[in-house]
């Protein structure tokens, strides 16, 4: 079936760096655009950053812009944001997410069970 | 940005009562890129309705969506057990996708 698994996630100090990733299966990575969604403790959830199907159009939310990149190996059928210069504020639950546009509209489906990111000194 | 305003934030019902969960936005949003998201307490969110109205795959005909330009609506039809969650509305434009904030459906 159709799934999306996270991981990567852990504690880290403030101002550094933390890698995640996400594998897919049950379906053809290559042709499907992907996201990154965050869900700080107890609060809503956050767009995060977008990648096209090729990998050569990304997009970002001005909270994470300048600190955060997007990226995909579709030889590999993963999915990565790499997080630099954290702050407390990027504390939360990462989620990746497939974009999934039908014939009308498009919507995140399915998302994975997500991995929790820690900024704390 | 498009800001999604959803109201109440807390919905108190009983089961097999209704459900109605307003989504507003700060301007016009095309229906085609509004969708309703289900989460419960330690799971990832799921997709409920898109296109404003159309239903997601395995999702019960007591959940449906309406509305267009500024105003969005999901109503549960009659509450079950399993549907007392956080639901979601989002929506996508110029290159960004944004979410509101949340309305819980609690057990009243």
């Amino acid at each position: 079936q159709v799934q999306l698994v996270e991981s990567g996630g852990g504690v880290v100090q403030p101002g550094g760096s933390l890698r995640l990733s996400c594998a897919a299966s049950g379906f053809t990575f290559s042709s499907y655009g992907l996201h990154w969604v965050r869900q700080a403790p107890g609060k809503g959830l956050e767009w995060v950053t977008f990648i096209r199907y090729g990998g050569d159009i990304k997009y970002y939310a001005d909270s994470v812009k300048g600190r955060f990149t997007i990226s995909r190996d579709n030889s590999k059928n993963t999915l990565y944001l790499q997080m630099n210069s954290l702050r407390a504020e990027d504390t939360a639950v990462y989620y990746c997410a497939r974009s999934f546009r039908g014939v009308v509209g498009e919507w995140f489906d399915p998302w994975g069970q997500g991995t929790l990111v820690t900024v704390s000194s | 940005e498009i800001v999604l305003t959803q109201s109440p934030g807390t919905l108190s019902l009983s089961p097999g009562e209704r459900a109605t969960l307003s989504c507003r936005a700060s301007q016009s949003v095309s229906s085609s890129y509004l969708a309703w998201y289900q989460q419960k307490p330690g799971q990832a969110p799921r997709v409920l309705i898109y296109g404003a109205s159309s239903r997601a795959t395995g999702i019960p005909d007591r959940f449906s969506g309406s509305g267009s330009g500024t105003d969005f609506t999901l109503t549960i039809s009659r509450l079950e057990p399993e549907d007392f969650a956080v639901y979601y509305c989002q929506q996508y434009g110029s290159s960004r996708w944004t979410f509101g904030q949340g309305t819980k459906v609690e057990i009243k």
